[in-house]
Order: structure tokens, then C-alpha cells, then sequence
């Protein structure tokens, strides 16, 4: 088995802020994903990654970057916190590449509040 | 594009009754559709997933047929339990993108 650390677990910021988020995986999968989980709204794709240092933008990626320069780890970054952007982040992996129907295997979140 | 719909955003249920959560879903392609469970303070994790191969599939008594005429993937389970209490995501893929419909919570009372 393997399993994705998110770290923090809570991320609290001042509006106009740089904020990272940190994610980890042990699966040795190629792909990973950042996804935004907004209540009553489903999860919404923010960047994925099929391979270390490939970056790809999904539906959600304006006001975000992110990094993949490991296989393990992938790192997404909110360049300007904004008071509307409140949610919970959810970093997820996946063994082939997108393309392919395979299980996503999902951490267990960090919860952003800009104050 | 791909799209999933889940009406119901909300099921409130007694242990041992049937539970029936709606999803429908568009698509251009084959895709392949999920079900996916999240607990409180946790990730998504997969409950169960369905081909166009095989058209049906189950897990922990949860099922969900394929229904390519209709367009669903309904999910069911004859006899819930408190411990279901959850938020239940229908999930397609297609291509590189993994859609979530909205989420139906669940909430079982004993």
C-alpha cells in the first residue's frame, strides 16, 4: 500500500498572500493531480502532472502555479490569496498516465481560510 | 464535453433502509464511471468502478449498473448503516479528464 501526505493540514493567510501547499506520494505513481473542493460543488481540476517536471493546466488553474520536480512530490501554489478561494485543496495520484481509466488515490485535504 | 449530474444533494435515511442515489451522466466517448465515498476529515477513495466492458459493479453491498440507453449510473444498496454517513461522488473519465458530479450526502440515523 501506499499512501498521499498533504501538509498543512490548515493553512490560514492574509488576503494578497503567496500561499504553498505540499503533497507527497509513496505509490510511485506518474501521474498527480491538485483538485479544489468548493461545498456543494464537487472537486474541480487545477493542475495535473504525467511525469516529473511536466506541468498541465486543468479547469481552474488561473491564480495558481504549481511544481513537479520529483516524482513523489507535487506542490501547488496560490499566488495572490484571495477571500473567495476558501476551500479545501486535494492532492490525488494515479498510476498510468490520464489517459487511462485508473483509480485516483486522494490525500486527505488542507484547508485554506484567508482571513 | 463530459458532464455528471447528481440531483440530490442530500439523502437522509434509517439504518436498514434502501438507499438509491441518482447520477446521470453526457459524454461523446466510452468513458468509464465511478463511485466515490468521502468521510469526514478525509479524501475521496473509490468504491466502485464500471467499463463498458462489464456494465455493472459492486462493493461493500453497494451497486451500480451502467446504463448507456438512459445515460445513468445510478448507485444502490438494499440495507444501509449509520457507518455509510458520507458524501457519495459519481465520477467519469474519458480522456484525460476525471469529472465529479456535485456529491449527494448521506446521512444515515440508527
Amino acid at each position: 500500500g501506499g499512501i498521499i501526505t498533504q501538509t498543512p493540514k490548515f493553512l490560514i493567510g492574509q488576503e494578497g498572500q503567496k500561499l504553498t501547499l505540499k503533497c507527497q506520494q509513496n505509490f510511485n505513481h506518474d501521474t498527480m493531480y491538485w483538485y479544489r473542493q468548493d461545498s456543494g460543488k464537487g472537486l474541480r481540476l487545477i493542475y495535473y502532472s504525467i511525469t516529473e517536471n511536466d506541468l498541465q493546466k486543468g479547469d481552474l488553474s488561473e491564480g495558481y502555479d504549481a511544481s513537479r520536480e520529483k516524482k513523489s512530490s507535487f506542490s501547488l501554489t496560490v499566488t495572490s490569496a484571495q477571500k473567495n478561494e476558501m476551500a479545501v485543496f486535494l492532492c490525488a495520484s494515479s498510476i498510468e498516465g490520464t489517459d487511462s481509466a485508473e483509480t485516483l488515490y486522494f490525500g486527505s485535504g488542507t484547508r485554506l481560510t484567508v482571513l | 464535453g463530459n458532464s455528471v449530474t447528481q440531483m440530490q444533494g442530500q439523502v437522509t435515511l434509517s439504518e436498514e433502509e434502501f438507499l438509491f442515489i441518482n447520477c446521470t451522466y453526457s459524454t461523446t466517448g466510452y468513458p468509464t464511471l465511478f463511485w466515490y465515498v468521502q468521510y469526514p476529515g478525509e479524501g475521496p477513495q473509490l468504491l466502485l468502478k464500471v467499463t463498458t466492458a462489464n456494465n455493472k459493479g459492486s462493493s461493500r453491498g453497494f451497486e451500480a449498473t451502467y446504463d448507456k440507453g438512459t445515460t445513468s449510473f445510478h448507485l444502490q444498496k438494499a440495507s444501509v448503516q449509520e457507518s455509510d454517513s458520507a458524501v457519495y461522488y459519481c465520477v467519469l473519465t474519458g480522456g484525460y479528464k476525471v469529472v465529479f458530479g456535485s456529491g449527494t450526502r448521506l446521512l444515515v440515523s440508527p
